[in-house]
C-alpha cells in the first residue's frame, strides 16, 4: 500500500526565516498531495493542496511543490511567525474502495516551533 | 462552506461501555465519510471509509465489530465505539468531501474530533 514518508520530525526556526518540510510517497497513482496544519487539540486544517497535473502551487507565504518523477513534495514556509507553529501534515491520494473517490495516507508529520 | 461537525467533542467514559460519535457534513452531502484516529503526537491514521447506505470498508487492523460505522444518510455517519478499552482512548476525527470534483479528489474537510478517554 501506499506510505507516506515525513521529514523533518521537528522543526525550529527563527522568525522571519523560511521552513521546508519534504514528504515522499510510493504510489505512482497518487495524483492529489494536500497539506495540513494542526495546532494543539484542534482538527487539521486544509492549507494548501497540490494536483499531479502541475510542480508547483502558491498562495501568499505558503508554497508547495511537486516532483512526480521521484515521487516527493515539499511545504515551504517563508516569513514565518509565531502563529505558524503547529504540526504539519503531507498527505497522498490513494485510491478508495469506491470507483472514482480516492483516500488519503498521511505523513508521520512535522512539528514547527517559529520563535520570535 | 463545506463544514463538517462532529459531537461530542470529548467523552470520558467507563471500560466496558459503548460510545457514539456522530458526524456531519452541514452545508454539502457526502456520499463518503472517513474515519480517522490520531494518538498523541502521532499521525492521522484511517479507520475505515463509510458509504451512505451501504457497508463500511476498513483498514487492515481495525476491529469492524468493535468499531460499527453507520451512514444512513447523505449527511449523518456514525461511529461507534463498543466495549470499550482504555487502549481505545484517543482522538477521533472524521471527514469529508463536497462531491463533484472530477477526475482528482476534493480537498478533504475535517470535524472537530472526539477525545476519548476510557477509565
Amino acid at each position: 500500500g501506499e506510505n507516506v514518508e515525513q521529514h523533518p520530525s521537528t522543526l525550529s526556526v527563527q522568525e522571519g526565516d523560511s521552513a521546508v518540510i519534504k514528504c515522499t510517497y510510493s504510489d505512482s497513482a497518487s495524483n492529489y498531495f494536500p497539506w495540513y496544519k494542526q495546532e494543539l487539540g484542534k482538527r487539521p486544517q486544509l492549507i494548501i493542496d497540490i494536483r499531479s497535473n502541475v510542480g508547483e502551487k502558491k498562495d501568499q507565504r505558503i508554497a508547495v511543490t511537486l516532483n512526480k518523477t521521484a515521487k516527493h513534495f515539499s511545504l515551504h514556509i517563508t516569513e514565518t511567525q509565531p502563529e505558524d507553529s503547529a504540526v504539519y501534515f503531507c498527505a497522498a491520494s490513494i485510491m478508495g474502495p469506491y470507483a472514482g473517490f480516492q483516500k488519503l495516507v498521511f505523513g508521520t508529520g512535522t512539528r514547527l516551533l517559529v520563535s520570535p | 462552506g463545506a463544514v463538517v461537525s462532529q459531537h461530542p467533542s470529548w467523552v470520558i467514559c467507563k471500560s466496558g461501555t459503548s460510545v457514539k460519535i456522530e458526524c456531519r457534513s452541514l452545508d454539502f452531502q457526502a456520499t463518503t465519510m472517513f474515519w480517522y484516529r490520531q494518538f498523541p503526537k502521532q499521525s492521522l491514521m484511517l479507520m475505515a471509509t463509510s458509504n451512505e447506505g451501504s457497508k463500511a470498508t476498513y483498514e487492515q487492523g481495525v476491529e469492524k465489530d468493535k468499531f460499527l460505522i453507520n451512514h444512513a444518510s447523505l449527511t449523518l455517519s456514525t461511529l461507534t465505539v463498543t466495549s470499550a478499552h482504555p487502549e481505545d482512548s484517543s482522538f477521533y476525527i472524521c471527514s469529508a468531501s463536497p462531491p463533484g470534483q472530477g477526475t482528482y479528489n476534493s480537498p478533504l474537510h475535517f470535524g472537530n474530533g472526539t477525545r476519548l478517554t476510557v477509565t
